[in-house]
């Protein structure tokens, strides 16, 4: 079983609608997710990070976190053209800077 | 500010040569991680090099290995070269000891092809 996984799409939204990716991991000790957007050809860039169950906004971007189901998802309110990526999730635990990543999710926002 | 700096971009080697991909990260950042970004894998962690000692090692064979120095700058090598090395590698750079809060700072990676 891998440590996180996620559907890898690709997913298709019309622009302006509600783009919703998931993400769930194996370990319960993993306690901060991260979820970072990687442009075709480009590096990874953090979207945003939540560790606490419940949600987190930031502008047009929503992290939930579900630690009793080990699920987290990424919601995109009014998706643009240009949020077209593959969406990254990660998650974190114990001392360090490791990283534990997902496949990753290809989304594509249709003008 | 200036980010994460690797070089070379671009590499194409031979098999069974060797190859040493340089990683500068972010002005003040102290831990510097690589990554191996493959279609099928995804993005697989190597190790990460905190104030020149390595503390923390993913699942790859001894043929990878890594250093940093002391003004951070790390180095990674691949000896005997296989065809399955070809990847994306990402160095990442953080602030600080590792804490769950700390986000990585990805560099534009060095395409490696294996040949």
């Amino acid at each position: 079983q891998k440590e996180v996984e996620q559907n890898s799409g690709p997913l298709s939204v019309p622009e302006g609608a509600i783009a919703s990716l998931n993400c769930t991991y194996s370990d319960r000790g993993s306690q901060s997710f991260f979820w970072y957007r990687q442009y075709s050809g480009k590096s990874p860039e953090l979207i945003m990070f939540i560790y606490s169950n419940g949600d987190k906004e930031d502008g047009r971007f929503t992290a939930q976190l579900n630690k009793a189901s080990q699920y987290v998802s990424l919601l995109i309110r009014d998706s643009q053209p240009s949020d077209s990526a593959t969406y990254l999730c990660a998650v974190k635990r114990g001392t360090g800077n490791q990283f534990y990543f997902g496949t990753g999710t290809s989304l594509t926002v249709i003008p | 500010k200036a980010g994460v700096t690797q070089t070379p971009r671009y590499l194409i080697k031979t098999r069974g040569q060797q190859v040493t991909l340089s990683c500068s990260p972010i002005s003040g950042h102290r831990s510097v991680s690589w990554y191996q970004q493959t279609p099928g894998q995804g993005l697989q962690f190597l190790f990460e090099y905190f104030s020149e000692t390595q503390r923390n090692k993913g699942n790859f064979p001894g043929r990878f290995s890594g250093r940093q120095f002391s003004n951070s700058r790390s180095e990674m090598n691949v000896s005997t070269l296989e065809l399955g090395d070809s990847a994306l590698y990402l160095c990442a750079s953080s602030l600080g000891t590792g804490g769950l809060y700390t986000e990585a700072f990805f560099g534009q990676g060095t395409r490696l092809t294996v040949v």
